[in-house]
């Protein structure tokens, strides 16, 4: 079974700290995302990565930045958090571009 | 501009009972559909997906339905137990642009037993 590790569960921060959300993935996928998820809004794309140092912004990149050094980790940064950005952190990979993501368990994460 | 919509946002259902989710889509470039389960504070599994040349597709309890002119899906679940109440997204992936996978705003299911 593919496991996408995600390695914090809950997170709180103060508005202004640079956070960083660490995915690790052990099927050696090609593709990794990061979305969030808030109540009525469903799931949104922020950024993904179809290689190494490669990435695409999704639908809401503003506030965000990723790096993929490894093939297996892809890390999503917030430069400077701000409250807007309190949500539920999905990383997800793909083995390639048309099969079903697999999904880690998310980070709750709390911007004060 | 939401591309995949789940207009319900629940739907409660008796233990035993069918359970049909909804799914409308407006890209008509979308050839393959996925649904995803969601538990609280796990994240979304995979569950089942149909490809655009197909209008059924089944797995076990589990069916889910295409209408292409209605650019409509929906996930039958029968009968339904207590341990499919959770949120379920109807997702589709964008080809022309890549990796992008759209996602629908879910629907919380409850199977009451």
């Amino acid at each position: 079974d593919v496991k996408v590790t995600q390695s914090s569960r809950y997170l709180v921060k103060r508005t202004g700290e640079k956070v960083f959300l660490e995915c690790v993935q052990d099927m050696d996928h090609e593709n990794m995302f990061w979305y969030r998820q808030d109540p009525g809004l469903g799931l949104r794309l922020i950024y993904f990565s179809y290689d190494v140092k490669m990435k695409e912004k999704g639908d809401i990149p503003e506030g965000y930045s990723v790096s993929r050094e490894k093939k297996e980790r892809f890390s999503l940064i917030l430069e400077s958090a701000s409250t807007n950005q309190t949500s539920m952190y999905l990383c997800a990979s793909s083995f390639r571009y048309n099969s079903p993501l697999h999904f880690g368990n998310g980070t709750r994460l709390t911007v004060t | 501009d939401q591309q995949v919509k789940q207009n319900s946002p629940s739907l409660s259902v008796q233990e035993g009972r069918i359970s049909i989710l909804n799914c409308d889509y407006t890209n008509s470039m979308f050839d393959y559909f996925l649904w995803y389960k969601k538990y609280p504070a796990e994240g979304p599994t995979f569950l089942i997906s149909i490809s655009s040349i197909k209008d059924k597709n089944e797995d076990g309890r589990f069916t889910v339905f295409l209408n292409k002119s209605a650019k409509h899906l929906s996930l039958h679940i029968v009968p339904s137990q207590p341990g499919d109440s959770a949120v379920y997204f109807c997702a589709a992936p964008d080809f022309n642009t890549g990796n992008q996978f759209y996602f629908g705003t879910g629907t919380s299911l409850t199977v009451i037993p």
